[in-house]
């Protein structure tokens, strides 16, 4: 389970707000996911970096953003743009043609 | 882009009974296929996984089949326990490519 973790585990935001998850990994993997994961919708993926300085748009990365400045770390800001951020949210990352690993998790909650 | 379908949404089964969830993908260059589990309120962890070049594998009391052919994979679950009780996610990559496309998951029930 060791090697990739997410802050905070609970995040609430007033509405309105900016807010950033952190995601950190030390397995030295070129690649990096956000996911979000609502009730009966599997996971969705918002962003992917395939490399440093590098990421791509996942299928639902309006109101969000992310950067990839070190390998080891992949934050996701959630902005005020996203209207319906309450969710569960995912990091992963993973190297070659193998298995992503995951996060704990961060769940965000709109007040 | 690739479009993985997983069924049922919902299965329960009796303690010892077996268990099998089905997904099916559409795009014939995925070759990578992990199943993932996620106990409630928790990380996803893989399973098991079968690569394209394979049509079966086995890790005690699970087993992935795939068919290249109907585009479709199942996870098996013998001698279930209430330990397994949990959401099992199917997912399909492409080969040319870092995406994962993930099935909406199964939320399996074992009664004991």
């Amino acid at each position: 389970d060791g090697g990739i973790t997410q802050s905070p585990k609970y995040l609430f935001r007033k509405e309105g707000q900016n807010v950033t998850l952190s995601c950190e990994q030390n397995l030295n993997h070129d690649a990096m996911y956000w996911y979000r994961q609502d009730p009966g919708q599997g996971l969705r993926l918002i962003y992917y970096s395939q490399i440093v300085n590098d990421f791509q748009k996942g299928d639902i990365a309006e109101g969000y953003s992310v950067s990839r400045e070190k390998k080891e770390s992949f934050p996701l800001t959630v902005t005020s743009a996203q209207k319906n951020p309450t969710a569960f949210y995912l990091c992963a990352s993973g190297q070659g043609y193998n298995e992503q690993f995951f996060g704990p998790g961060t769940r965000l909650t709109v007040l | 882009g690739e479009n993985v379908e997983q069924h049922p949404s919902t299965l329960s089964v009796q303690e010892g009974d077996s268990a099998v969830i089905k997904c099916t993908y559409s795009d014939s260059a995925s070759n990578y296929f992990p199943w993932y589990k996620q106990e409630l309120g928790k990380r996803p962890q893989l399973i098991i996984d079968i690569r394209s070049n394979v049509g079966e594998k086995k890790d005690q009391r699970i087993a992935v089949t795939l068919n290249k052919t109907a585009k479709h994979f199942s996870l098996h679950i013998t001698e279930t326990q209430p330990e397994d009780s949990a959401v099992y996610f199917c997912a399909a990559r492409i080969n040319t490519g870092n995406q994962f496309y993930f099935g909406t998951g199964t939320s399996l029930t074992v009664i004991p």
